[in-house]
């Protein structure tokens, strides 16, 4: 059965630190893969997915994730993080062939001044 | 640009109380979804729809019921309420199966 496990519930980091989100999922084959952000109040956005190809994929307000298919894990980084980044962050895993996602639960980020 | 509009954005009921949330989407979508947010939980699938006239059940569906009688809405009903289904509430569309999913802001509900 496919599974995603985000182990840090929280996270606190310092405006213009480097960040580093972590998301393990457990799927028999290649899985699609995607990062959302939910700001307080409001709904999913897209950040990011995984398909197919290139395993270092870019997305939207600086982020990329790499996909390790040897780890099992599409962890989410940013060089640089804004205050602006605080919100709660979502991996989820979508199996090839359907059109159902399995979400983490969630990493919520705080950026400190 | 519209995306995928809920409503209510808040509602309180009382138990066993129904009620009907609305999702809409303008994007001409074929599937549709709706989830339950919980703290600590996620996002846990309740029921989704894969095109016009058809519902199928997700994870949690106990309690709720949908219908999708026209493409662009899918709507959530709870036709008595419990106070375990405080929660929020987010529906969500896509083009086609395993393309992103767009979701609307969320139904905040409240059983007393």
């Amino acid at each position: 059965a496919q599974s995603v496990t985000q182990p840090d519930i929280h996270i606190t980091v310092s405006e213009g630190a480097s960040l580093e989100l972590r998301c393990n999922y457990s799927y028999g084959a290649t899985p699609y893969l995607f990062w959302y952000v939910q700001s307080p109040g409001q709904g999913l956005q897209l950040l990011l997915k995984y398909f197919s190809g290139d395993t270092l994929v870019q997305g939207i307000k600086g982020f990329e994730a790499e996909f390790k298919r040897s780890q099992s894990s599409f962890n989410l980084r940013k060089p640089s993080v804004h205050w602006s980044d605080a919100a709660e962050y979502f991996c989820a895993v979508g199996a090839r062939g359907t059109y159902k996602y399995i979400f983490g639960t969630g990493t919520r980020l705080k950026v400190l001044a | 640009n519209a995306g995928v509009t809920q409503t209510p954005k808040f509602r309180v009921l009382k138990t066993g109380q129904s009620m009907t949330l609305l999702c809409a989407q303008d994007m001409n979508h074929e599937y549709m979804y709706w989830y339950r947010q919980d703290p600590g939980m996620g996002l846990r699938l309740i029921h989704y729809s894969v095109g016009e006239g058809t519902t199928a059940k997700g994870e949690v569906p106990d309690g709720y019921n949908v219908s999708r009688l026209k493409k662009q809405n899918f709507l959530l009903g709870l036709e008595s309420a419990a106070p375990s289904q405080t929660s929020v509430y987010f529906c969500a569309s896509s083009q086609i199966s395993n393309q992103p999913q767009h979701f609307g802001d969320g139904t905040r509900l409240s059983i007393l």
